[in-house]
């Protein structure tokens, strides 16, 4: 079976530093992106990794190691408008079509 | 760029009729278009990719009879769910990858449906 697990609820104030993690297992990976949804609306693209390492985009930061099937989305100087669903998604077999695989996503509550 | 809308936004309809939603990809040709399912409070579990010109492949339980993907153009394709029943109720998102070669899907803003 296929399955990536990420924590349900993370709450963290405003100006702090969470991690959200990811561990998986599939039947054959290209790489980790990750997510956020707000209530009511649609996903929208983060970051990726498809190598081992920290890749950084702003305040997001992803981590990547495939050796442990693990990676983390990192967020820091939180602000409220953070608050969503954080989900990880892991591209899956055949490469042709490149389709995605979602966790169970984690809520982040961000609190002033 | 790389905008996807689906329409209607929302829908309600009676136990038993047919709902046809559409994906549009409004800036980008997608080849490749995805069909998720998104209960409340839960994650997206994909249903089906869809291909241009072809039949979709469909995910493990879900029944192709009755959510019907029709793939006509490289813009646009459709999910119709037929005989919708209440359980059927759910937030219906499509995802187009681009043709330019990049992995990275883009997703429309969903389609909430209500079986009454």
């Amino acid at each position: 079976g296929q399955s990536l697990e990420q924590p349900s609820e993370v709450t963290a104030v405003e100006g702090a530093i969470v991690q959200i993690n990811c561990t998986y297992q599939t039947s054959g990976f290209y790489g980790l992106s990750w997510y956020q949804q707000h209530d009511g609306g649609a996903p929208t693209f983060l970051s990726y990794n498809a190598l081992d390492g920290l890749e950084e985009t702003g305040r997001f930061s992803s981590f990547l190691s495939r050796s442990d099937s693990y990676g983390y989305l990192l967020l820091q100087e939180l602000q409220m408008k953070d608050s969503a669903s954080y989900f990880c998604a892991v591209r899956a077999p055949p490469k042709s079509t490149d389709k995605l695989i979602f966790g169970t996503g984690t809520r982040l509550q961000v609190f002033p | 760029g790389a905008v996807v809308s689906q329409h209607p936004s929302w829908v309600i309809c009676k136990s038993g009729t047919s709902v046809k939603i559409e994906c549009r990809s409004l800036d980008f040709q997608a080849t490749t278009m995805f069909w998720y399912r998104q209960f409340p409070k839960q994650s997206l579990m994909l249903m089906a990719t869809s291909n241009e010109g072809s039949k979709a492949t469909y995910e493990q339980g879900v029944e192709k009879d009755k959510f019907l993907i029709n793939h006509a153009s490289l813009t646009l394709s459709t999910l119709t769910v037929t005989s919708a029943h209440p359980e059927d109720s759910s937030f219906y998102i499509c995802s187009a990858r681009s043709d330019r070669g990049s992995y990275e899907q883009y997703f429309g803003p969903g389609t909430r449906l209500t079986v009454t």
